[in-house]
């Protein structure tokens, strides 16, 4: 059974930093994986999708890894503002499992201090 | 642009009431899906549907029933079953290589 867990749960940083949010799975037989931000009472916003294939995806100041092998990928903030403030959630697709599902980590609460 | 439109964005539901909450996407995908969050929590699949006139339960799906009579349509309807209903709402679809986009939700309160 694919578990997705994420370290750490929350994070306070001051603007400007740079900063790494961790994401394990115990199945390394993914088709992809998926970074999400979701602020408070809003939807959730797709910020890169890494397939199985490929090792790193970039989007202005984010750039995520993939590392099949090692169970895990990180997601990289450069320079971070207080508008990157949310909840950051990687997550897998069940492909062939009982349900076809997203499988969700715990998530990241990030605060970012101006 | 494409995207997913729910709709609406608050919702009140009176006790023994059933309630549809309606999702639209334009992306062309095929499977959408029906997820329920809750406060401090993680989302929880109710329903899916992989193609038009077909769709599979996930893992919460009693007291919801859904319906995929079109492909850019997958309504949700709550129904008076659904015992704890309030809850945040969201509605996704996906294409293996596109991934999976999200609506921007449904909050569903019972008064």
């Amino acid at each position: 059974k694919q578990e997705v867990t994420q370290i750490p749960a929350a994070l306070s940083v001051p603007e400007g930093e740079n900063l790494v949010l961790n994401c394990s799975f115990t199945d390394s037989a993914i088709y992809n994986l998926q970074w999400f931000r979701q602020d408070p009472g809003k939807g959730l916003t797709s910020l890169l999708l890494i397939q199985s294939s490929q090792r790193e995806q970039t989007s202005g100041r984010l750039n995520a890894s993939l590392d099949k092998s090692s169970g895990r990928s990180t997601l990289y903030i450069a320079a971070s503002q207080p508008g990157d403030s949310a909840t950051y959630l990687c997550a897998v697709p069940n492909y062939g499992g009982a349900t076809n599902k997203l499988i969700f980590g715990t998530g990241t609460l990030l605060a970012v201090q101006p | 642009d494409g995207g997913i439109t729910q709709s609406p964005k608050y919702l009140f539901r009176k006790e023994g009431q059933n309630v549809t909450l309606s999702c639209e996407q334009n992306l062309n995908h095929d499977a959408m899906y029906w997820y329920r969050q809750d406060p401090g929590q993680g989302l929880r699949l109710i329903y899916y549907s992989q193609i038009v006139n077909d769709f599979q339960k996930g893992d919460i799906a009693e007291g919801y029933s859904v319906s995929r009579e079109k492909k850019e349509s997958f309504p949700l309807t709550v129904t008076s079953a659904q015992k704890n209903p309030t809850a945040f709402y969201l509605c996704a679809s996906e294409a293996g290589a596109e991934g999976y986009t999200f609506g921007s939700g449904t909050r569903l309160t019972v008064v």
